[in-house]
């Protein structure tokens, strides 16, 4: 069965540095997310990306941050300076025309900002 | 604002019992309602969903129940097994057409043998 893949499986980096974390959807998603989830806590909304353009955005996703899908496969997430408060699980995920909520999501990416 | 909830944040049950894990929801205007498993070390599942226009709602094993006059939404899962053992989150889709997700604080099921 196809899944989500997230590389690396853990970052650690220190305050100040850019990070990029990476995912590869499903091949036939077309809708594209990041979440984040701090330790202990509940998943949280970061953006939404569809047609090579974010749909939709929330207050964390700041200046900081920024999405791209270079080259068709992959689904980039960057974050330009880290903060110590950045450090969680980022979680890609993807799902298809019609079943929005059903959204398919990959193993995460723990960024460890220190 | 937007919020999602879930009352209790640990449940155990004994192998083979029936599970319930409840959960809140604030904004009535959402419309899509989901319930997402967490396991150790792993990214949420999807596990089903129910519209708005709906009360209820059954999977394998699993049944939504969506009570919008309290705006409370609920998950039974039937003979619960040890592999049921995981983090379970509802979560809202809010007034928006873009598949964002607004996910509770999530209830961890732990299911004895």
């Amino acid at each position: 069965e196809p899944e989500v893949t997230q590389t690396p499986s853990h970052q650690v980096t220190q305050m100040g540095q850019e990070v990029i974390l990476r995912c590869v959807p499903i091949s036939n998603h077309l809708y594209f997310y990041w979440y984040r989830q701090i330790l202990g806590q509940k998943v949280e909304f970061l953006v939404s990306f569809y047609n090579n353009e974010i749909s939709e955005k929330s207050e964390i996703f700041d200046d900081q941050f920024s999405v791209e899908r270079p080259d068709g496969s992959n689904f980039t997430l960057k974050i330009r300076s880290t903060k110590l408060e950045d450090s969680a699980m980022y979680f890609c995920a993807a799902t298809r025309e019609g079943v929005l909520y059903e959204q398919y999501f990959g193993p995460g990416t723990r960024l460890t900002v220190t | 604002g937007e919020s999602v909830g879930l009352h209790l944040p640990t449940l155990s049950v004994q192998e083979g019992d029936n599970s319930i894990i409840n959960c809140a929801y604030s904004n009535s205007a959402s419309d899509y309602f989901i319930w997402y498993k967490q396991e150790s070390g792993k990214g949420p599942q999807f596990i089903i969903d129910i519209r708005s226009n709906m009360d209820k709602r059954q999977g394998q094993r699993v049944t939504v129940l969506l009570n919008k006059t309290v705006k409370h939404l609920s998950l039974q899962i039937a003979a619960t097994q040890p592999g049921d053992s995981a983090v379970y989150f509802c979560a809202e889709n809010p007034t928006s057409n873009t598949g964002k997700l607004i996910f509770g604080q999530g209830t961890t099921l732990q299911v004895k043998p």
